[in-house]
């Protein structure tokens, strides 16, 4: 597509639910991101793939966060037993190119709203 | 570990008026810089980016940066607003061969007509 695509755009969650939200990136982007905005917060940096590996996931605040790209395209990022604090934009970014190119660009999705109850 | 800092969370302009957005980050070492800006209802969307280079940077839309090494800032500037540059504006750093964005809170410009 045109764009990075994420789903579901908004999601509501009991307290304790699993929730998995998806970023299908640009055809043939190398670099795939999460980041978690909560509200009235910048992006902050969840996970980075370089294809299917997952080569940076120094953000993710807990063992309830996984992250994954089997085939290096779309990406799943999971959160088990959801908590209130979880609630926030989860945000992903693509990029064609690894990031130890200078003058990369990233394009990102809208985003998926969590809201857990 | 890096920081950006965004000197004002909302800020409300006439149309015409000029603008300037601060932005600081504290990192040591050498940094790629970047504003990104945030329609309502639409994505982040990048509206000028720093590499190295002449430290003043143009962007999309008539916005222009500065990069000031010895102030660690890097100031988005427009001399005149319009009203559809009423939107969320984010100020990112990235290390030098760095892999991920690390972004201020945000500045909310609305634009009055």
């Amino acid at each position: 597509g045109a764009g990075v695509s994420q789903s579901p755009r908004y999601k509501v969650a009991k307290r304790g639910q699993d929730v998995a939200l998806r970023c299908d990136p640009i055809s043939g982007h190398v670099s795939l991101f999460w980041y978690q905005q909560a509200l009235g917060q910048g992006p902050e940096f969840l996970t980075y793939f370089q294809n299917e590996a997952q080569l940076d996931k120094s953000g993710l605040p807990s063992d309830r966060f996984f992250a994954e790209r089997p085939e290096g395209s779309v990406s799943t990022l999971k959160i088990q037993r959801t908590q209130q604090e979880d609630s926030a934009v989860y945000l992903c970014a693509s990029s064609l190119v690894i990031m130890t190119t200078p003058n990369y660009g990233y394009t990102f999705g809208s985003g998926t709203r969590l809201t857990v109850v | 570990a890096q920081s950006v800092s965004q000197h004002n969370h909302h800020v409300i302009l006439s149309e015409a008026a000029s603008l300037e957005l601060g932005c600081n980050y504290s990192y040591g070492g050498t940094v790629n810089l970047f504003w990104y800006v945030q329609y309502p209802g639409q994505h982040l969307q990048l509206l000028l980016k720093y590499f190295s280079g002449d430290p003043l940077v143009k962007g999309i839309k008539g916005f222009e940066a500065e990069f000031i090494k010895s102030k660690f800032s890097f100031n988005l500037r427009k001399p005149s607003v319009q009203w559809s540059d009423t939107a969320e504006y984010f100020c990112a750093v990235t290390a030098e061969y760095g892999n991920k964005l690390v972004f201020g809170a945000g500045t909310i410009l609305r634009v009055k007509s």
